[in-house]
């Protein structure tokens, strides 16, 4: 079993629709966990960052993460054609890891937004 | 300007050359990776440098050998690849492990054939 599951898709909207992109996991040790979106042909980039449980909103993305059910969401309102990319989940562990950050990434969904 | 900058961006290569691939951080990070991106498959972490030691070899070919000569630069040498070798290959860099914020920030990647 992967540590990180994630639906690679593709996905295809029509732009403003609502976007819920998920992830699941199995390593009850993750804490810190991630949303990069990478466009074609160019690295990661990092989108969203949140710690342990709960909401984050920034502008038009929203990450949300349940530890009880090992789940991480990420939502995109209004979405727009520039959205369109591959999101990949990412997490790692406690602080104080000797490897330093050492993360685990889902297979990346590949979203498209059609205008 | 991401932070992070990855030389080459494009590197074909035979399968009797030897080749280096250069990754170089401004952001003051103290841990570098090297990641390998393949096709429908996750981003495989291949070496963790913390504080220029080596902390982790993800069960890498020897055929890839790291080299960290500072805390900003980070290489990665190349001799008789393999076709199936064939992949973006991606440096990122975060704070070292004892710290709270984990992120990673990555270059734009070398996109590697191997003919």
């Amino acid at each position: 079993q992967k540590e990180v599951e994630q639906d690679p898709g593709p996905l295809s909207v029509p732009e403003g629709a609502i976007v819920s992109l998920n992830c699941t996991y199995s390593n009850s040790a993750f804490q810190y966990f991630m949303w990069y979106r990478q466009y074609s042909r160019k690295g990661p980039e990092l989108l969203m960052y949140t710690y342990s449980s709960g909401n984050k909103e920034d502008g038009r993305f929203t990450a949300q993460v349940d530890k009880s059910s090992k789940y991480i969401s990420l939502f995109i309102r209004d979405s727009q054609p520039s959205d369109s990319a591959t999101y990949l989940c990412a997490m790692s562990g406690v602080r104080g890891e000797t490897s330093g950050s050492r993360l685990t990434f889902g297979e990346g969904t590949q979203l498209t937004v059609n205008p | 300007e991401t932070g992070v900058t990855q030389t080459p961006r494009h590197l074909v290569m035979g399968m009797t050359n030897k080749k280096s691939l250069k990754c170089e951080q401004h952001l003051g990070h103290n841990a570098m990776y090297w990641y390998k991106q393949s096709a429908k498959k996750p981003l495989e972490l291949m070496f963790v440098y913390n504080f220029k030691e080596q902390t982790e070899n993800n069960s890498v070919p020897s055929r890839f050998s790291p080299e960290c000569p500072n805390s900003s630069h980070l290489f990665l040498h190349l001799h008789t690849l393999q076709p199936e070798d064939s992949a973006l290959y991606l440096c990122a860099s975060s704070q070292d492990g004892t710290t709270e914020n984990t992120e990673a920030f990555f270059g734009q990647g070398t996109r590697l054939t191997v003919v």
